[in-house]
């Protein structure tokens, strides 16, 4: 069966300093892979995107990027971060192609930027 | 653009009561729509997901039904437990594109009372 991993669960950095959040995904290959942001009283916003290694697909210009180093592995990452990129992000894998029709979501790391 | 909308933001309910949680859409060439479960500080997990051409989808207590030409989608929940509470969000994809193009809505947090 598939499952995905999402590390860490929280986090807490100062303004300026450097992200770096992972999503590994198993028991699947090429799958879609999803970065969102879950802000309190708004909706799931999709970050980014990627239908393969090295495809990255940016979907709301920010202070972050991401990016696919392996087949199954996806990383979200800032230089320096904001106050504003306080959230809750989410990581999320479909299949790719025909059967793309739903997602299945990581447990999610709420960042606090102070 | 596709918006969805989630009407109560939160309800409380007393024990064994049947309820019902609402979505509507603006846009209704959809592929499909998708429930969704969030605990706090959790990932999404999917309840039901209805193709365009399904009217509703039931699993144990949840009864999902989707009014295409309407841009609604209702879903009921028998005789609701504590275990219950958390937040429900629905996801609506579009026809045209991949997973990337589904909107979510903000979600109605449930209390269910001992």
């Amino acid at each position: 069966s598939q499952t995905i991993h999402q590390w860490p669960a929280t986090l807490v950095q100062p303004v300026g300093s450097p992200l770096s959040l992972e999503c590994t995904v198993e028991g699947t290959s090429n799958p879609n892979l999803y970065w969102y942001r879950q802000a309190a009283g708004r909706g799931l916003q999709l970050l980014f995107y990627s239908v393969g290694i090295g495809q990255i697909s940016s979907e709301v210009p920010q202070n972050l990027s991401a990016s696919r180093p392996q087949d199954r592995q996806f990383i979200l990452s800032s230089k320096k971060l904001l106050l504003s990129d306080s959230g809750f992000y989410l990581c999320a894998w479909s299949v790719p192609g025909g059967s793309d029709t739903e997602a299945f979501f990581g447990q999610g790391t709420r960042l606090t930027v102070v | 653009k596709q918006e969805v909308t989630q009407i109560p933001a939160a309800l409380s309910v007393p024990e064994g009561e049947n309820l019902v949680l609402n979505c509507s859409f603006t846009d209704s060439a959809i592929y499909n729509l998708q429930w969704f479960r969030q605990d706090p500080g959790k990932g999404l997990t999917s309840l039901l997901l209805i193709q365009s051409s399904q009217r509703e989808q039931t699993s144990g207590r949840l009864n999902a039904s989707l009014d295409k030409s309407s841009g609604r989608s209702t879903l009921y929940i028998a005789a609701s437990q504590p275990g219950d509470s958390a937040t429900y969000l629905c996801a609506v994809r579009p026809i045209s594109g991949g997973y990337q193009k589904v909107t979510f809505g903000i979600g109605t947090k449930l209390q269910v009372i001992p």
